[in-house]
């Protein structure tokens, strides 16, 4: 069974880089799947912000493509969030999730994370 | 981008019927499957209905999904007091190139 638990700083500082890392452990992010992140805030609700699919490409929400990488590891089997010169705005509770993507318009997030809470503020 | 709403919230009494919509702005959800989760208090959504009407294993099933061209609804039968939480549904968006959640929809169980 699939477990993933993020981790990183809870708080950051406005223009500063928020930087996550989701431990996957039960199965192996090399092997056929997409792992994504989304976040959830009061004024936003739920927001996808981006998924990849190891040795393919990254997709990102066009909102926050200008500030996000993502970035995998396989020999710790885990992955990464950075988004950078956050602002209040991007204060919220993340979400890494193993995400289950067909190319026929189906998608859904399987396994999520219990979830971490960023904070933005000086 | 794709809007897709929901109502902010629903109720109903132990063993009721529940019914929750999902409406989207333009014709993605016509196109692409729906996905429904729920979330309770302080921890994460939990898949309950992807492809539009599957449900995942040890998901009840008095919980069922419907689509119909650009609207789609989650239905809870029987309803019971641990069923109190918010839904949430979802649906690829072609011009996000990603998928896109609605608002969510806080059930009470009365």
């Amino acid at each position: 069974q699939v477990q993933l638990r993020e981790s990183g700083p809870g708080l950051v500082k406005p223009s500063e880089t928020l930087s996550l890392t989701c431990n996957v452990s039960g199965y192996s992010i090399s092997t056929g799947s997409y792992w994504g992140w989304n976040r959830l805030s009061p004024g936003k609700g739920l927001e996808w912000i981006g998924g990849f699919y190891h040795g393919g490409t990254a997709l990102y929400n066009p909102s926050l493509k200008a500030r996000v990488t993502m970035s995998a590891d396989t020999s710790k089997n885990h992955f990464s969030l950075k988004l950078k010169s956050v602002t209040a705005a991007d204060t919220a509770v993340y979400f890494c999730a193993r995400w289950i993507v067909f190319g026929s318009g189906s998608n859904w997030f399987d396994s999520w994370g219990p979830g971490t809470l960023v904070t933005v503020s000086s | 981008q794709s809007v897709l709403t929901q109502p902010p919230s629903a109720s109903g009494t132990p063993g009721q019927r529940v019914t929750i919509s999902c409406s989207a702005s333009s014709s993605d959800i016509g196109r692409n499957t729906v996905t429904w989760y729920q979330q309770f208090p302080r921890t994460a959504p939990k898949l309950l209905i992807y492809s539009n009407k599957e449900r995942p294993s040890g998901v009840p099933d008095r919980f069922s999904g419907s689509k119909s061209d650009t609207s789609a609804s989650l239905t809870i039968s029987g309803l019971q007091s641990e069923d109190e939480a918010v839904y949430y549904c979802s649906a690829w968006d072609d011009g996000l190139n990603g998928p896109v959640f609605g608002g969510g929809t806080q059930l009470t169980v009365l």
